[in-house]
């Protein structure tokens, strides 16, 4: 049983396209983060949410605390968005989605 | 700031051989992080400190799996005797405050032989 899931596992998108990525979580959390982990294995944390929502750039994530339920949109995708995404909470412990592959052809 | 500081890059070791890993977190974050990740497995946390106190180390593998955290700016995790099965990519990350971004390191590639 996982208690992040995240949809899809695999994207393919053209340049331009608008981009969303899903994690739904089962358990109590305090905080939910967005990481992106490029090809070359670098993590980077893009945000962390615990209500609303949060604009970074082209970047966007909401959290819906009733649901169990975040989203990662990416507007006006570039290659250089190619990466996994991964999805994260914390509450009691440290959970973690297994990622989203994206990939963005010009 | 020079981000959070991993090193070694890469580890190549034999089984039963001692591994020290160490991350140098940024400065000024009291809560330091230890995950490993493994193409089987993800991404999962191992122990994360507070002000240099262990939390909650229950992602520790087993008694091979060492952490320390002797000062603000510095952490070890330290993995003897080694095996292949701890063969993984070794991230540190820090940040500074409950509701603070995570930074993290580059990561450290072990390989047991």
């Amino acid at each position: 049983k996982n208690e992040v899931e995240q949809s899809p596992q695999n994207l393919t998108a053209q340049e331009g396209e608008f981009i969303t990525i899903n994690c739904s979580y089962s358990v109590g959390i305090s905080a939910l983060h967005w990481l992106q982990q490029h090809p070359g294995g670098g993590i980077v944390s893009l945000f962390m949410l615990s209500s609303g929502k949060k604009k970074h750039g082209r970047l966007i994530a909401t959290i819906n605390i009733q649901e169990k339920h975040s989203s990662l949109h990416i507007t006006a995708s570039h290659p250089r968005d190619s990466a996994v995404y991964i999805c994260a909470v914390t509450g009691n412990q440290f959970y973690f989605g297994t990622g989203t592959s994206l990939t963005v052809i010009p | 700031d020079a981000g959070v500081i991993q090193s070694p890059r890469h580890e190549v070791t034999e089984m039963g051989q001692e591994v020290t890993l160490r991350c140098k977190p940024i400065s000024g974050h009291n809560s330091l992080f230890w995950y490993r990740q493994t193409m089987m497995r993800g991404l999962e946390l191992l122990i994360y400190f507070n002000n240099n106190v262990p939390i909650d180390d229950s992602g520790m593998p087993e008694d091979r799996f060492s952490a320390k955290m002797p000062n603000a700016s510095f952490s070890t995790l330290k993995i003897q005797p080694s095996e292949p099965r701890d063969s993984a990519v070794y991230f540190c990350a820090s940040k500074q405050g409950a509701s603070e971004k995570l930074f993290f390191g580059s990561g450290t590639q072990l390989s047991v032989l």
